[in-house]
């Protein structure tokens, strides 16, 4: 059974700061490792996914994430937050593509 | 972006009814995924579809929903008699393989189920 944790339900930061989230999970076969973002009210849209290669990833909007397999983690971190940037955001995996799963999600409040 | 289409954008019926939503995949995406994702943000699989043919569903879908993705039309997802507890975020999903490819989500219908 896979498994997704996200330690923090809420995160908040002022704008311009830098932001990690935290993602760990657990499966023992290969997998995708993808976060989504939510805004209020709206459905979610894709960020960035690993499979397999360089474990840091990019994404949208400046958003990177790391893989590691020794922490089985895949935390999401940007550089300078904007306002925009506050939302939901789902750490999400799946074994070949097949049905995802998700974490409960963090939510991400920048503060001007 | 993602380009799938889903209608309605809010849906409200009431218990016993029937609520039938509809979902438009990415063109190109032969590949179809529904969740239900309630107001504590958990999200649970219910369906999903090759092309028309029906893949993965969840024992809940198979006897209280029924969905279906036809050939050169939306695909849809009904509950055959809302109950109170089905009140969520109804979101679709499509990908342009099985095995592989990032799924992409429309923006949900958002049920009310009174």
């Amino acid at each position: 059974t896979q498994t997704v944790s996200q330690s923090d339900a809420h995160v908040t930061v002022f704008e311009g700061d830098s932001v990690e989230l935290r993602c760990n999970y657990s499966y023992g076969g290969s997998i995708y490792l993808s976060w989504y973002i939510q805004h209020h009210g709206r459905g979610l849209q894709f960020l960035l996914k690993y499979y397999s290669g360089n474990p840091v990833v990019q994404g949208v909007n400046g958003f990177e994430a790391e893989f590691s397999k020794s922490d089985s983690s895949f935390h999401l971190r940007k550089a300078s937050v904007h306002w925009s940037d506050s939302a939901v955001y789902f750490c999400a995996v799946s074994p070949n593509n097949n049905r995802i799963f998700f974490g409960d999600g963090t939510q991400l409040v920048v503060k001007p | 972006n993602s380009k799938v289409i889903q209608t309605p954008r809010y849906l409200v019926k009431g218990q016993g009814q029937k609520a039938k939503m509809r979902c438009i995949p990415e063109k190109g995406h032969p590949v179809v995924f529904w969740y239900q994702q309630n107001k504590n943000n958990e999200f649970k699989f219910l369906i999903n579809f090759q092309n028309q043919e029906v893949l993965q569903q969840i024992d809940m879908t198979e006897k209280r929903f029924s969905a279906e993705c036809p050939s050169n039309s939306p695909c849809s997802l009904e509950i055959q008699s809302s109950e109170a507890g089905d009140s969520a975020l109804y979101l679709c999903a499509s990908s342009s393989d099985w095995g592989g490819d990032t799924q992409y989500f429309g923006p949900g219908t958002r049920l009310l189920v009174l």
